[in-house]
């Protein structure tokens, strides 16, 4: 069964600090990949996404994610972190086509940036 | 701006109480998604239908039922609310499963 391993349940850092958040999928089929962030009480919205091309993919608010084919990993990363930045995100992949495609979510790393 | 939307943010029910959860989107979107979300579980998908009137069950559809009778709409039933039930649930809508989902900003439901 495919999975998304996050590999860091919280993340702790000082504002202005750089910051790496941790992905690892299984699957050895073309993968899509999304990187989603969760607000305290708010619903899931979209940081960016991989479907093809250039391996380094640029989102909202600073971040960016690389996606590493032969490690399986999409790592997120900012390089100057805000207290705003407070948030849970989760890593997700889209695997398989059609009707029977699913969209797997990782358990979310929280991260929290002390001033 | 894409948008869909719950109807409630916060929900208190008894125990045995039919509940109702709606949805709706405005992008068109031919596939939606009912999700719950609990500490340290992540993301668990309840159901989610790829068409009006069609419907899959996803990882955990005991104790839940869903509708969609118009494309914009899908509604998540508990036909009888218990407290392992009390827990946030995301609503999303996809042009693909494999493609990003959109979300609403959830519903937060406490069955007492």
């Amino acid at each position: 069964a495919q999975s998304v391993t996050q590999l860091d349940s919280q993340v702790p850092v000082f504002e202005e600090a750089p910051v790496e958040l941790r992905c690892n999928y299984s699957s050895s089929v073309s993968v899509y990949l999304f990187w989603y962030v969760q607000y305290p009480n708010q619903g899931l919205q979209l940081l960016l996404k991989y479907l093809s091309g250039s391996t380094l993919v640029k989102g909202i608010n600073g971040f960016e994610a690389e996606f590493n084919k032969s490690q399986t990993s999409f790592h997120l990363r900012k390089p100057s972190v805000h207290i705003s930045d407070t948030a849970e995100y989760f890593c997700a992949v889209g695997h398989g086509s059609g009707n029977t495609g699913k969209l797997i979510f990782g358990q979310g790393t929280t991260l929290q940036v002390k001033p | 701006d894409v948008k869909v939307t719950q109807s409630s943010r916060y929900l208190v029910k008894r125990t045995g109480e039919k509940v109702f959860l709606e949805c709706v989107q405005d992008m068109d979107h031919e596939n939606m998604f009912w999700y719950r979300q609990d500490p340290g579980l992540g993301l668990r998908l309840i159901y989610f239908s790829y068409d009006v009137k069609m419907k899959e069950k996803g990882d955990i559809p005991e104790g839940y039922s869903v509708s969609r009778e118009k494309k914009e709409r899908f509604s998540l039933i508990l036909e009888s609310a218990s407290t392992n039930q009390t827990s946030m649930y995301l609503c999303a809508s996809s042009r693909s499963p494999i493609y990003e989902q959109y979300f609403g900003p959830g519903t937060r439901l406490t069955v007492t």
